[in-house]
């Protein structure tokens, strides 16, 4: 059973500041045809999640450039540039490559 | 753009069973996998199981292997997923999701006697 891990596990940040979530798995994401399963979902408050990242650094379209998601293997970051109110809410990391796992959530409140 | 629009709030007594439906408004059904993801009260993101309508063949999580049925209708672009013997710590919302990007609004499922 593949375990994600995020930290933190809730972050409060100041408007304009830069904002990062970590996400560890249990095993490498990273598939044979050359892939890393690792995706990104920010869920706001009442809403569905949507996807804001995928396969580790490919922002879903519409997404804001100030959101950047990198790493490889086992260990994973998402960045936000300069965190505006709208970004609140909870952000999970998902692995794709086994089943679907995801993380315990992060969330991201305003100052 | 494609929607998913999914049934109604249900409210079932434990040891009944529920059937959440899911329905794609446009865009291609068959060839995509439809998951079913649940998210109990305060609570994060679980996957449960999905199918590939084409293929027919539905994959579960372990934890939900013979108490979950999810199943497809490619003529109405339907996808279903029923849950049997249910108990209190089924109380969740139900979400399905096309691919990765396109999650349905969710159905909350209350399970109480």
């Amino acid at each position: 059973e593949i375990v994600m891990t995020q930290s933190p596990l809730s972050l409060s940040v100041t408007p304009g500041q830069p904002a990062s979530i970590s996400c560890k798995s249990s095993q490498s994401l990273l598939r044979s045809d050359g892939k890393t399963y690792l995706y990104w979902y920010l869920q706001r408050p009442g809403q569905s999640p949507q996807l804001i990242i995928s396969e580790v650094s490919s922002r879903f379209s519409g997404v804001p450039d100030r959101f950047s998601g990198s790493g490889s293997g086992t260990d994973f970051t998402l960045k936000i540039s300069r965190v505006e109110a709208e970004d609140v809410g909870i952000y999970y990391c998902m692995e794709g490559k086994y089943d679907w796992t995801f993380g315990q959530g992060t969330k991201v409140e305003i100052k | 753009q494609v929607q998913l629009v999914q049934s109604g709030a249900e409210v079932r007594k434990p040891g009944s069973s529920v059937k959440v439906s899911c329905k794609a408004s446009a865009g291609t059904f068959n060839s995509y996998p439809i998951s079913w993801v649940r998210q109990a009260p305060g609570q994060g993101l679980e996957w449960m199981g999905g199918i590939v309508p084409v293929f027919g063949r539905a994959d579960y999580a372990p934890k939900f292997q013979g108490r979950v049925t999810i199943t497809a209708d490619a003529s109405t672009s339907t996808a279903y997923m029923e849950m049997s013997n249910l108990t209190s710590d089924n109380t969740a919302v139900y979400y399905c999701v096309r691919g990765l990007d396109f999650w349905g609004q969710g159905t909350p499922v209350t399970v109480s006697s």
